[in-house]
């Protein structure tokens, strides 16, 4: 049971580069978001999906695109790298009946913006 | 908008200790609250979650409440361990607009042997 998926670990990227950050799950959760960590910021959403075919802003969503074309994925797009987005990214996924449910996480992508 | 602190930043014990993690937030009006675990490096591990109805959850040495009229959500671990050193994490659901979680900062506790 592979849960969330992050791929690659670690990346650096000079400044202007684009890139896509992958994110894959396998428990059929409707909902995924992706956040930023950043030392002594704590975790913030840049965007979210509520289903394939479904996104929408969180709170950082400047420079990033994302899509939904299927429930298993939800890659993050950086269109032209900047310094300031230097960060840890964590994919997240949970059930549409959030209830009781937690959210998952992968286990991060390190980027680093020269 | 919302806004979740986690007092103290840091926290170092001795092993064996009992001790309280702090979780306060400014919204009331939300569907549930989680705590994780994040060991250096790693991803976020999930440790209790609470609903907005209920008032505490456990789970062996770990116990969570939530006073949601306050603001406040405490996280209890029993007879510290080496183990347990981690930087733990409070995310708040909202109650409408179910996707727009809020973290705190977290507290780096650090269980000494």
């Amino acid at each position: 049971n592979a849960g969330v998926t992050q791929t690659p670990k670690f990346q650096v990227l000079k400044t202007g580069q684009s890139m896509t950050l992958q994110c894959a799950q396998d428990m059929n959760h409707e909902y995924m978001s992706w956040y930023r960590q950043d030392p002594g910021m704590g975790l913030r959403l840049i965007h979210y999906s509520v289903g394939a075919g479904i996104t929408d802003q969180g709170e950082v969503p400047n420079g990033y695109n994302v899509s939904r074309s299927t429930t298993e994925d939800f890659p993050l797009r950086l269109l032209s790298a900047a310094p300031s987005q230097t960060s840890v990214y964590f994919c997240a996924s949970s059930p549409r009946q959030v209830g009781n449910q937690p959210q998952h996480f992968g286990d991060g992508t390190r980027l680093s913006i020269l | 908008k919302q806004e979740v602190t986690q007092i103290p930043a840091a926290l170092s014990v001795p092993e064996g200790e009992n001790l309280v993690l702090n979780c306060s937030f400014t919204d009331s009006a939300i569907y549930n609250l989680q705590w994780f675990r994040q060991d250096p490096g790693k991803g976020l591990t999930s440790l209790l979650l609470i609903q907005s109805s209920q008032r505490e959850q456990t789970s062996g040495r770990l116990n969570a409440s939530l006073d949601k009229s306050s603001g406040r959500s405490t996280l209890y671990i029993a007879a510290s361990q080496p183990g347990d050193s981690a930087t733990y994490l409070c995310a708040v659901r909202p109650s409408s607009g179910y996707q727009k979680v809020t973290f705190g900062t977290g507290t780096k506790l650090q269980v000494i042997p």
